[in-house]
């Protein structure tokens, strides 16, 4: 099955908040990162979490919980340039295991 | 800043050609990747290197070799490139196992 899975695409509206969600496979694992990545370009790395818990950076949050294998990050108060693709990634087995992205476009 | 480059931004070689990507990272990093990315499928791992000659079989390495002679730079070998190796390659380093990976800017090869 599926080591890692999320949303393929989701839209939402400039201003508002998208929660985009990532579920796991929870054997071996280590930790989980978000990257951002435009179109055209390279990914960039937004964060890891190993704990439980919610992490807040500034407009992004990453929540984590590893009993369920499940993970969300949080975009607040959307902004154009946020339209772009959101890869989850699980650290497992000293192996980093990509999920396929989340493409996000924003409104205006 | 970490810096990580590749040779090439866009490539164009034929069938059965042998094909040369290199990557070059500046930050003294013990961790070197090579992946391929491609649409509906995503980030997929060919090879990594933990060290200098040292390298492990990502996901995908049928048709893929690497070589790490130096530490700063990891290359990625298409001994006879196919059609289906058409894809975006990306490189990328990182400090140790779960530290953040720096990616480089793509090469985006088209094998005819």
């Amino acid at each position: 099955g599926q080591y890692i899975d999320q949303p393929t695409e989701m839209t939402a509206t400039e201003g508002a908040i998208v929660q985009i969600n990532c579920t796991y496979q929870t054997s071996g694992f280590n930790g989980l990162f978000w990257y951002q990545q435009h179109a055209g370009e390279a990914p960039t790395f937004l964060s890891y979490n190993v704990l439980d818990g919610l992490e807040e950076k500034g407009r992004f949050s990453s929540f984590l919980s590893r009993s369920k294998g499940y993970s969300y990050l949080l975009l607040k108060e959307l902004q154009m340039k946020d339209s772009a693709s959101y890869l989850c990634a699980s650290f497992r087995d000293d192996k980093i295991i990509f999920g396929k992205g989340t493409r996000l476009h924003i409104l205006p | 800043d970490v810096k990580v480059t590749q040779s090439s931004r866009y490539l164009v070689k034929r069938t059965g050609e042998k094909v040369f990507l290199e990557c070059v990272q500046d930050m003294d990093h013990e961790n070197m990747f090579w992946y391929r990315q491609d649409p509906g499928l995503g980030l997929r791992l060919i090879y990594f290197s933990y060290d200098v000659k040292m390298k492990e079989k990502g996901d995908i390495p049928e048709g893929y070799s690497v070589s790490r002679e130096k530490k700063e730079r990891f290359s990625l070998i298409l001994e006879s490139a196919s059609t289906n190796q058409t894809s975006m390659y990306l490189c990328a380093s990182s400090l140790g196992d779960n530290n953040e990976q720096f990616f480089g800017p793509g090469t985006r090869l088209t094998v005819l």
